[in-house]
């Protein structure tokens, strides 16, 4: 069956710009994450859906990051006014429960000049 | 703060050799044990999972657990040029939102 989905696969904008990044999660799933991943770098977890439980939001690094997930299916991280430190792999996973395991996207990689 | 640690690596063993990758988590309410294994500009993908203290074997691949010394391993038998990967150790913590935790992950190089 289909996986995990993200668009678009690369972004470049320029600082001060805002950004939309999509994912579609595998069908059914009902938990969905966020998470980021600088060159090099582990993964940093950034939001959490579950079902229509209030969302964990407690690794977004400022206030400029938010996402919405839009009928317990596509989510939407935005960035307001990038900056260049936001320059990362964005990657989306989704799982049929929370402590389950996790289907990765293939990633969204977003480069702020 | 809930954490999972593990060597950064790089962690090099030449072909047809055993690769050990070890992860510490300090949570001792988690139940769910997660290896992910992620190629360089790729996105991670599951090599296996662990509930329960003790082997579990897939393959190639062994998990090891022990929940009593909160630690969780990945042996890697006759280790391929293919193997050659950065390793994610992942956890499952509790307290407020149940979720994942990842390890910042080892990197293997298997040598030919």
């Amino acid at each position: 069956g289909a996986g995990v989905s993200q668009s678009p696969s690369n972004k470049v904008t320029e600082k001060g710009k805002d950004v939309e990044l999509r994912c579609d999660p595998i069908s059914g799933h009902t938990a969905l994450y966020w998470y980021r991943q600088s060159l090099g770098q582990g993964l940093e977890f950034l939001i959490y859906f579950q079902g229509n439980s209030a969302p964990d939001k407690s690794g977004l690094p400022s206030d400029r990051f938010s996402a919405e997930r839009t009928g317990g299916s596509v989510s939407t991280l935005t960035i307001q006014r990038t900056q260049q430190e936001d320059s990362a792999v964005y990657l989306c996973a989704s799982s049929d429960r929370g402590r389950e395991t996790q289907y990765f996207g293939p990633g969204t990689r977003l480069l702020v000049l | 703060q809930k954490e999972v640690e593990q060597n950064s690596g790089p962690l090099s063993v030449p072909e047809g050799a055993i690769a050990s990758l070890n992860c510490t988590y300090s949570d001792r309410g988690s139940q769910s044990f997660f290896w992910y294994r992620q190629y360089s500009g790729k996105s991670p993908e599951l090599i296996m999972f662990i509930y329960s203290n003790g082997d579990k074997e897939d393959g190639r691949f062994t998990a090891q657990l022990n929940k009593a010394s909160q630690y969780v391993s990945l042996l890697i038998r006759d280790s391929q040029p293919s193997d050659s990967a950065t390793y994610l150790c992942a956890v499952n913590v509790k307290g407020g939102s149940e979720k994942l935790v990842f390890g910042k992950g080892t990197k293997l190089t298997v040598n030919p």
